[in-house]
Formats: structure tokens, C-alpha cells, sequence
């Protein structure tokens, strides 16, 4: 089955700053990467997504950019701010009939005022 | 926000007593999920359901059940509770499937002491 791994578990910027968070995945047929936001207390939020046929997806501050060569993907945010703070969670899918969405293990940006 | 309810959304219980969690959708979304969110460990995938009746196992399945006897419910079950399934749950419900965007419930918090 699918493998998603994301380094580093955390990460500490300065309000201002840019944050890049990575993850890679291991089957080769997954086409769909979306990244979730989890806030204190809540759940997870999709923030933005990328499918194969794309190397590059820019919502305002954020970006998402896919290599599938070397099967990984990377979410960009510029211009942190405090309201970034949050896990960040990268996931993958094959997209098949009833596929599964792969979580990684979740990563803690906190920024810095 | 989509219209997902958990519920309860905290409970505590006792090693060896049954436990059943309610996922209650009001967007007639054709899949559900419920996940496990530990630290370390992300979110992990319990069962899902591509239609009434249809369920699968995810990956850590062990110990759970799960029936969908209607389109807006989702039920999860666990036997026989033991103090490993001590966890935050979430249920997750999507239109088409793993390759779209995912909605996820508040969280039920369960302690098994």
C-alpha cells in the first residue's frame, strides 16, 4: 500500500517568513496530493490539492508543488503569519474505485510573532 | 461548514465495555470515513463506506466494526474496548471519493481507563 512520509515533524519560523513543508509517497499511481490544516481542537481542513497532470498550484500565500519522478511534494507558504500555526498534513491517493487517502504523520509549524 | 456530526464528542469508558461512535452527515456525500489521530502516528484510516451497506477495512481495523445502514450514518463500534484505543476519532465524509476534497467532523475524544 501507500507510504507517505513528511520531515520535519516540526517547524519554527519567524512571522514574515517563508515555510516550506515536504513530503514524499511511495506508489507510483497515486495522482492526487492534498494538504490538510488542523487548528487546535478541530479537524482537518483541506487547504489546497494538486493532481498529477500539475506541477504547480498557487492559491494566494500558498503553493503546492509535485515531482513525480522523484514522488514528492512540497506546500509553500509565504508571508507566514501567526494565524499559520496549525499541524499541516500532506495525504495521497490512487484515485481508483474506492481508493484510500494515505495521511503523513502531520507536521507542527508555529510562527514566531 | 459541511454538515458532519460526531457524536459523543468526548466519552469515557471503562477496558472491556462495547463503545459505538455516530458520524450523522446532512450533504448526502456517498463516502464516509472514520479515522484514528494519535501522536506520532497521524491520521490513520479505521473503515469506510462507498455506499449504504458497503464498508471496508483500512488499515488499522483491528477491534473495530462499522455498519451504514442509511446514507447520513455512519456507526463505529468498537467490541470490546481496550486502553490502546484511547484516540481522537474523526469522521470524514466525500462526494466521489479519495481523489476530492474530504470533510471532517469536530473529533470525538475516547478514553479507555
Amino acid at each position: 500500500g501507500e507510504n507517505v512520509e513528511q520531515h520535519p515533524s516540526t517547524l519554527s519560523v519567524q512571522e514574515g517568513d517563508s515555510a516550506v513543508i515536504k513530503c514524499t509517497y511511495s506508489d507510483s499511481a497515486s495522482n492526487y496530493f492534498p494538504w490538510y490544516k488542523q487548528e487546535l481542537g478541530k479537524g482537518p481542513q483541506l487547504i489546497i490539492d494538486i493532481r498529477s497532470n500539475v506541477g504547480e498550484k498557487k492559491d494566494q500565500r500558498i503553493a503546492v508543488t509535485l515531482n513525480k519522478t522523484a514522488k514528492h511534494f512540497s506546500l509553500h507558504i509565504t508571508e507566514t503569519q501567526p494565524e499559520d500555526s496549525a499541524v499541516y498534513f500532506c495525504a495521497a491517493s490512487n484515485g481508483g474505485a474506492n481508493s484510500k487517502l494515505t495521511f503523513g504523520k502531520g507536521i507542527t509549524l508555529s510562527v514566531r510573532p | 461548514d459541511a454538515g458532519i456530526t460526531q457524536s459523543p464528542r468526548h466519552k469515557v469508558t471503562e477496558t472491556g465495555t462495547p463503545v459505538t461512535l455516530r458520524c450523522h452527515q446532512t450533504e448526502n456525500h456517498r463516502y464516509m470515513y472514520w479515522y484514528r489521530q494519535d501522536p506520532g502516528h497521524g491520521l490513520r484510516l479505521i473503515h469506510y463506506s462507498y455506499g449504504v451497506k458497503d464498508t471496508d477495512k483500512g488499515e488499522v481495523s483491528d477491534g473495530y466494526s462499522v455498519s451504514r445502514s442509511k446514507t447520513e450514518d455512519f456507526l463505529l463500534t468498537l467490541e470490546s474496548a481496550t486502553s490502546s484505543q484511547t484516540s481522537v476519532y474523526f469522521c470524514a465524509i466525500s462526494d466521489t471519493g479519495a481523489d476530492t476534497e474530504a470533510f471532517f467532523g469536530q473529533g470525538t475524544r475516547l478514553t479507555v481507563v
